[in-house]
């Protein structure tokens, strides 16, 4: 079975710095999809970036960006000039092509300190 | 604002009692899926329904059920309901039945079991 993995359990970082939050996942599957999901307090679950597995290329939104280590199970995000509003718990996600579901890691609450 | 949107947002119920809730997928989604967000589990899979069928089931209780009408809006029904069934249920649409590159979240419905 897949499973995703979040190290850490928490994580803070200072107002304009950079944070990089880790995740490793487990499958013998060569075609999948990687996501990173944010839940503010409002509890909504927002994409904020996805990978897709064939694409050797890290995928990066604005200040979000992958380190995706296809090799190594290894998917990192890192947000760059961290803002207030990026305070959230984060989480990871694994998805099987064809898949039906997301499968999730435990997430990282991310602390942005003023 | 995802598009998916889920009522009640919060649901206060006593043990043994039994509960619905509701979701309306975005407009043009035919997929939706349900997942249950606990303290103890985390963010699990618990079935899809695609265009009124059910597609994929994950880790559903035999005490929940679910239905996609017509109109394509979704129904999770939890009976019987115990205290450990308190979490946030996420209800999620994509407009295709596999590969979850577009799924969008709501808000979720908070439930409380006494």
């Amino acid at each position: 079975a897949q499973t995703v993995t979040q190290s850490q359990p928490e994580m803070s970082v200072q107002e304009a710095e950079t944070v990089t939050l880790s995740c490793t996942y487990d499958t013998s599957e060569s075609d999948y999809y990687l996501f990173w999901y944010k839940q503010p307090p409002s509890r909504q679950m927002i994409l904020v970036i996805r990978q897709e597995a064939y694409k050797q290329q890290n995928a990066t939104e604005n200040r979000f960006s992958v380190n995706f280590q296809k090799a190594a199970k290894s998917f990192s995000l890192k947000i760059s000039d961290s803002q207030l509003g990026d305070a959230a718990m984060y989480f990871c996600a694994y998805s099987l092509q064809g898949a039906q579901k997301l499968v999730f890691g435990q997430g990282t609450r991310l602390t942005i300190n003023p | 604002d995802s598009g998916v949107t889920q009522t009640p947002k919060h649901l206060i119920t006593a043990t043994g009692q039994r509960v619905t809730l509701r979701c309306s997928p975005r407009s043009g989604d035919l997929s939706v899926y349900w997942y249950q967000q606990s303290l103890d589990q985390g963010l699990q899979f618990l079935i899809q329904y695609y265009n009124g069928e059910e597609r994929a089931k994950g880790n559903i209780l035999e005490r929940f059920s679910a239905q996609q009408f017509p109109d394509l809006h979704s129904e999770l029904n939890l009976s019987s309901l115990e205290l450990g069934d308190s979490a946030l249920y996420f209800c999620a649409s994509s407009p295709i039945p596999t590969g979850l590159t577009e799924a969008f979240f709501g808000q979720g419905t908070r439930l409380t079991v006494v």
